[in-house]
């Protein structure tokens, strides 16, 4: 079956370093994206990783290893704009997006 | 229009109506989809097209129906609304289908059925 794991909750202080984690299981692999969801709002694309590694993008860097199944989201020098949900999907081997139910993130001063 | 735009915003339905949710994008974007979010569940694919004139199955398209007689538009019917069809249901748009193509999100439409 397809699934993707990843923790219902996570509290962090502002200006911190957070680390949101990823596991996943589906049917063929077409890279890993996250976004950011803000409560009552759409997703917002965030990164798409398809090859193993680290990308860096300004405060946001995603990394993936696909022999593990595996995915990060680190945030860095947090603010208290970034509390939101973030949200980890695969793109299975049909072209279709698998999602997480995704972390909510809370920032704290 | 600047993006990707949804209509209503929210609806309180009575079971047993119809109902169309519409979606239109000016982005000329090939691909549009549409999913439901409900709370503790992560966003399910209802129906997508990959190009104007074709449509497919997401994973939950029981209810639902939709077409795509142009590139801009994707309208999402429920035929005879349920209880548990109450969600909010978002409508994307990609460049394509393919990898790497980020989906770009409509703001979400708010349904209850009563």
């Amino acid at each position: 079956g397809q699934n993707i794991d990843q923790p219902t909750e996570m509290t962090a202080t502002e200006g911190a370093i957070v680390q949101i984690n990823c596991t996943y299981q589906t049917s063929g692999f077409n890279g890993l994206f996250w976004y950011q969801q803000h409560a009552g709002e759409a997703p917002t694309f965030l990164s798409y990783n398809v090859l193993d590694g680290l990308e860096e993008k300004g405060r946001f860097s995603s990394f993936l290893s696909r022999s593990k199944g595996y995915s990060y989201l680190l945030l860095k020098e947090l603010q208290m704009k970034d509390s939101a949900s973030y949200l980890c999907a695969t793109m299975d081997s049909n072209y279709q997006l698998i999602w997480g139910a995704g972390t909510k993130l809370i920032i704290k001063p | 229009i600047a993006g990707i735009t949804q209509a209503p915003t929210s609806q309180i339905l009575a079971a047993g109506r119809r109902m169309t949710l519409r979606c239109t994008q000016d982005m000329r974007h090939n691909a549009m989809y549409w999913y439901r979010q409900d709370l503790g569940l992560g966003l399910r694919l209802i129906h997508y097209s990959n190009t104007a004139g074709t449509t497919g199955k997401g994973e939950v398209p029981d209810g639902y129906s939709v077409s795509r007689a142009n590139t801009d538009d994707f309208p999402l019917t429920l035929a005879s609304a349920v209880p548990s069809q109450t969600s909010v249901y978002f409508c994307a748009s990609s460049f394509s289908g393919t990898p790497g193509n980020e989906q770009f999100f409509g703001p979400g439409t708010r349904l209850t059925v009563l």
